[in-house]
This record gives C-alpha cells, sequence and structure tokens, in this order.
C-alpha cells in the first residue's frame, strides 16, 4: 500500500523556521512528481509547491517564494519543505501528496499523507 | 492563473437522492486536466476523479465527471451516508500554480 507519512510539523514564532519531511513507501518513490499542500483552520486547499522526480523542476506559490524550499532525496524516497520566515497566516495542516499526469509542471494527486499541523503564533 | 469557482457552497440532500456538484474555470482547462476530491471532516483529501470523467482506482462508480473547457460537473447518483463530505475540483492543465476550488460542502438534510 502507499504510505506517506509527514512529520516536523509544530509551533513556532513568527520569523522562525520549520523543517517539513514526508516519508514515502509502497511506490517507486524516484519515478513520481512530488508535492506539498496546505489547508489552514477551515479553509480550502492551498497548493504549496511541487518537485518533480529528478528535482530539475521544482515550483512554488507565489506567497512561497523565496521563503520555502521544496527538495526530495529519492535514495531515502523522502521529500522536504523548509520554511523560513514564517508568518502567522502560514499556520495549516501541511499534506505531501504524490503526482502523476502531469503537465508543465502541474499534477494532480494520486494519494496524501494525513498532513502535519504548523502552527505560527507568538 | 486560473481561478475554480465551486457552486453551490453548501448543498443539503437527503441520503438516495442525487447531487450535482458544478466547477467553473476563468478561462478554459487545458485537455480537460480537472480532477476532483472528497475531504471528510479530520482526514486527507482523496482522489475521485481526474481528467474530467475517470475514476480513480476503487472509487464507486455512482461517482462521475464531466465537463470539458471552462465547466465542470462531478455527479453522485445516489448519495450513501458516507458521500456527506466537502468536495474540491482542481485545475493541472496550465503551469503552476495548481489551484483548487474553495469546495462544496455535501450535507445531510
Amino acid at each position: 500500500d502507499v504510505q506517506l507519512v509527514e512529520s516536523g510539523g509544530g509551533l513556532v514564532n513568527p520569523g522562525g523556521s520549520l523543517r517539513l519531511s514526508c516519508a514515502a513507501s509502497g511506490f517507486i518513490f524516484s519515478s513520481y512528481s512530488m508535492n506539498w499542500v496546505r489547508q489552514a483552520p477551515g479553509k480550502g486547499l492551498e497548493w504549496v509547491s511541487s518537485i518533480n522526480s529528478g528535482s530539475n523542476y521544482i515550483f512554488y506559490a507565489d506567497s512561497m517564494k523565496g521563503r520555502f524550499t521544496i527538495s526530495r532525496d529519492n535514495a531515502q524516497k523522502s521529500v522536504y519543505l523548509q520554511m523560513n520566515s514564517l508568518r502567522v497566516e502560514d499556520t495549516a495542516v501541511y499534506y505531501c501528496a504524490r503526482g502523476w499526469g502531469c503537465s508543465g509542471g502541474s499534477c494532480f494527486l494520486l494519494d496524501w499523507g494525513q498532513g502535519t499541523l504548523v502552527t505560527v503564533s507568538s | 492563473e486560473i481561478v475554480l469557482t465551486q457552486s453551490p457552497g453548501t448543498l443539503s440532500l437527503s441520503q438516495g437522492e442525487r447531487a450535482t456538484l458544478s466547477c467553473r474555470a476563468s478561462q478554459s482547462v487545458r485537455s480537460d486536466y480537472l480532477a476532483w476530491y472528497q475531504q471528510k471532516p479530520g482526514q486527507a483529501p482523496r482522489l475521485l476523479i481526474y481528467g474530467a470523467s475517470t475514476r480513480a482506482t476503487d472509487i464507486p462508480d455512482r461517482f462521475s465527471g464531466s465537463g470539458s473547457g471552462t465547466d465542470f460537473t462531478l455527479t453522485i447518483s445516489r448519495l450513501e451516508p458516507e458521500d456527506f463530505a466537502v468536495y474540491y475540483c482542481q485545475q493541472y492543465g496550465s503551469s503552476p500554480p495548481i489551484t483548487f476550488g474553495q469546495g462544496t460542502r455535501l450535507e445531510i438534510k
């Protein structure tokens, strides 16, 4: 079975940093695009970032550019999200998701982890 | 950036009824690269439909997707108790950003 397990969330002060991890199993990790999607409390889904299988196509939502960095380690079957200069409005559950059917870097999302909560507050 | 607008915001129906959810795009979605997801409280979203009309693995055939261009529909033919949830559409036909609709809440009447 496909499993995506996020970790690294928690409480952080505004301006602080966190690094999220997503450990994958049950599929050939190196063949898939990976994505981060977030959901603020009581709100809808917001795409954050994507990285293709070879790490040569990386995209970010505008509000995350320059603050967030996505990366992956195919040997470790993991994808990461380094989040710097965190703002109160970054408070959300962050999901990692396996992408497929990609077009120009955009994919539909086959499988999702259970998410990790990031709370930015003083 | 393609903006997706879902309607209605909330849909109140009874078990056994037919549900019709709409997703309208601000510009044409290339190659009908539109997906639908279901999300229940406290759970991650689950892929239902991709390519506007292709059911994902293990999705019951009471779920169907249709549409093209800028207008798409998710239909649930006969509502089961487990179908009451929030539904999101998502387009992936253009370069990022991937965009989602704001969601339709399907609630028990």
